[in-house]
């Protein structure tokens, strides 16, 4: 599975936008990238994932680097209840599963 | 209904005895999957079943045995578990192993092994 880097943690504030980044310098041309959230004591919940344009909804933007190698996951208005780990993961298209990375610790202050 | 239930919320088991924890889900999906995880660290694979059959077994120790009774259900067996085998449990579904969208996960068991 290629690998994501993202930081361990961030911080943010209520109200504003979170840029959480991810790299994957060995993407392949067949990897989509997706992005899963996990609040505490809960199972992980589906953000958003994209393959070569950027993409939108409800929940979040992605934008993926024009030759990408990177994203970032963008929360438009960050609330408390977007506290969160975010994991950024890399699924080849033909993959029968999910692998997950360590994620990054997001923390909303008031 | 759009979500994955996963029963019972908590166990706590001895090391003798045998357990199982249940999943279910009506969205019609025909992928379901065992993670497990442990405090502060990325959920793990364990298994992947396809149109209800054992696809994935990620090298899973004999001690845990997954069951899908149908396409709604899928079981957990656990037998002589050791206390390093405390952990969430956590069940998903897709709606096929090579989805177009995500995975929707439950909200796990929380297993403590004594």
């Amino acid at each position: 599975d290629a690998k994501t880097t993202q930081p361990n943690s961030m911080e943010s504030n209520e109200e504003e936008p979170v840029h959480l980044p991810c790299n994957h310098s060995t993407i392949s041309g067949t990897d989509y990238i997706h992005w899963y959230r996990q609040l505490p004591s809960q199972g992980p919940e589906y953000v958003i994932h994209g393959l070569t344009s950027n993409v939108n909804n409800r929940m979040a933007s992605l934008a993926i680097a024009e030759d990408r190698k990177s994203s970032t996951l963008i929360l438009h208005r960050a609330t408390l209840r977007d506290a969160a780990v975010y994991y950024c993961i890399l699924r080849d298209v033909g993959a029968q599963k999910l692998v997950f990375g360590q994620g990054t610790r997001l923390t909303i202050n008031p | 209904d759009t979500e994955v239930t996963q029963t019972p919320k908590h166990l706590v088991m001895g090391m003798t005895n045998k357990k199982s924890l249940k999943c279910e889900q009506h969205m019609g999906h025909r992928a379901m999957y065992w993670y497990k995880q442990k405090a502060k660290k990325p959920p793990e694979l364990m298994f992947v079943y396809s149109y209800e059959k054992l696809s994935i077994n990620e090298s899973v120790p004999s001690r845990f045995s997954p069951e899908c009774p149908n396409s709604s259900l899928l079981n957990l067996h656990l037998h002589a578990l050791q206390p390093e085998d405390s952990a969430l449990y956590l069940c998903a579904s897709s709606q096929e192993v090579r989805p177009p969208g995500g995975y929707t996960f439950g909200s796990g068991t929380r297993l403590t092994v004594v």
